[in-house]
């Protein structure tokens, strides 16, 4: 099956710092999501990707969809202890049944 | 604002045992989905269900699960006999008709323990 790798694994910063992560893969996906999630809750959708090349902002977060489209970053300005978590990239390869598949997360500590 | 809503939120049951997790997705959508999550592991896709019926399913889905919308309203994962590898926490998921993205809205999850 298709598999996203998704790096750092884990990252321990001061806030004010900004954060910068990366999905890779070997296929090509439609679309390119990424995902926040806390402890004992559910992945909550943080900005969608649907174009090669796209920039998109949400608040803080910028994430791009490579123009390749076998790739996407994420980043995190200015770092807050809130941001703490664990961040899931998740690709769509198209059809109509929009099964994701996740990256195994980079969890994210913010030291205040 | 809307949201997809699990139960329960935790459930222990031992080997063997039936279990069934109950999803109520966001009203208006059509597109239904479980995903399940291993402790300290990436989510990980179960099924999808549309119009009534499985739409497509992982080879984790074998024979033991199942899936029902029993109602309007409810949507359900049942697990016939559970084993040990079954401990995760599973999230219900769904996706509006009318969207062309994958903007996939999740519960909170449940988490089962199999003891």
């Amino acid at each position: 099956g298709q598999q996203l790798n998704q790096s750092p694994q884990s990252m321990f910063i001061q806030e004010g710092e900004d954060v910068s992560m990366n999905c890779t893969s070997s296929s090509i996906f439609n679309t390119w999501l990424w995902y926040k999630q806390e402890p004992g809750e559910g992945p909550v959708l943080l900005i969608a990707l649907y174009k090669a090349g796209e920039l998109t902002s949400n608040g803080r977060l910028t994430a791009q969809f490579g123009i390749t489209r076998k790739d996407s970053f994420l980043n995190i300005s200015a770092s807050i202890p809130s941001d703490v978590g664990i961040y899931f990239c998740a690709g769509l390869s198209g059809g109509s049944n929009y099964k994701l598949t996740f990256g195994k997360g980079t969890l994210l500590t913010v030291n205040p | 604002e809307p949201e997809v809503t699990q139960t329960p939120s935790h459930q222990v049951t031992q080997m063997g045992q039936e279990v069934i997790l109950r999803c109520v997705p966001i009203s208006n959508h059509l597109y239904f989905y479980w995903y399940r999550q291993i402790l300290g592991q990436k989510v990980e896709f179960l099924v999808s269900f549309y119009n009534n019926e499985i739409s497509e399913k992982s080879e984790i889905f074998d024979d033991q699960f199942s899936v029902e919308r029993p109602d309007g309203s409810n949507f359900t994962l049942k697990i016939r006999s559970t084993k040990l590898e079954d401990s995760a926490m599973y999230f219900c998921a769904s996706r509006g008709a009318g969207s062309s993205t994958g903007e996939l809205f999740f519960g909170e999850g449940s988490r089962l323990t199999v003891l």
